[in-house]
């Protein structure tokens, strides 16, 4: 069974542009959760897709959004991007929400200049 | 105050010794406590999964619960090289919940 797969693996961008990261979740799973990660503040929790509802979301400007497709893939977007949003974006999925049984991907690496 | 502290201090320690790491949290609706490994490079893996308060042990990891304290320890005994990673606790209030996650611990085995 294939696992959690993040596209792409790095980027790096400019200060004011927009980028996409996408998320398949592992077949049949159901929710795709995001979070961000950085060595000052960890992990911090972006927002939750389910069956293509958000269903939960954490305190991010509204720079940040998602979205989730039919076939329970994901992409976040980040617009106007800062030298802050610099960091590991990690998703992750679970079949039916249970974000106590969820499988990470190996994550975005995002270098904004 | 973080809903979850986790001292992210390095810890080093020789191999076969016993790693112990805590987190502290502030949330007293957290009932699901996790720890997870996490590589360098790669994403978190879910190591240990407690419900409420107790003790689970799963070979050479056991983690701990202390609800009255809200205290959650994981303890890793005969410490191996390939223990050499980034340790994270995480906790909610229910299994459909957002984590909350600690900063992490570094732990270096050294042979």
């Amino acid at each position: 069974k294939a696992g959690v797969t993040q596209t792409p693996r790095y980027l790096i961008k400019t200060r004011g542009q927009q980028v996409t990261l996408s998320c398949s979740p592992i077949s049949g799973h159901r929710s795709v959760s995001w979070y961000q990660q950085t060595p000052g503040q960890g992990l911090q929790f972006l927002f939750e897709y389910f069956s293509e509802t958000q269903r939960n979301k954490g305190n991010f400007p509204g720079r940040f959004s998602g979205r989730q497709f039919s076939n329970s893939r994901s992409e976040m977007n980040v617009s106007t991007l800062e030298l802050g949003d610099s960091a590991l974006y990690l998703c992750a999925s679970s079949y039916l929400g249970q974000n106590t049984e969820a499988f990470f991907g190996q994550g975005t690496r995002l270098t904004v200049v | 105050q973080k809903e979850v502290e986790q001292d992210p201090g390095p810890l080093s320690v020789p191999e076969g010794a016993i790693v112990s790491l805590n987190c502290t949290y502030s949330n007293s609706a957290f009932q699901y406590f996790m720890w997870y490994r996490q590589y360098s490079r790669k994403g978190p893996e879910l190591l240990m999964y407690t419900y409420s308060s107790g003790n689970k042990e799963d070979g050479r990891f056991t983690a701990q619960v202390d609800k009255s304290s809200k205290y959650i320890s994981l303890f890793i005994r005969d410490s191996q090289p390939s223990d050499s990673a980034t340790y994270l606790c995480a906790m909610s209030a229910g299994r459909n919940n957002r984590l909350a996650f600690g900063k992490g611990n570094q732990v270096v085995v050294i042979p």
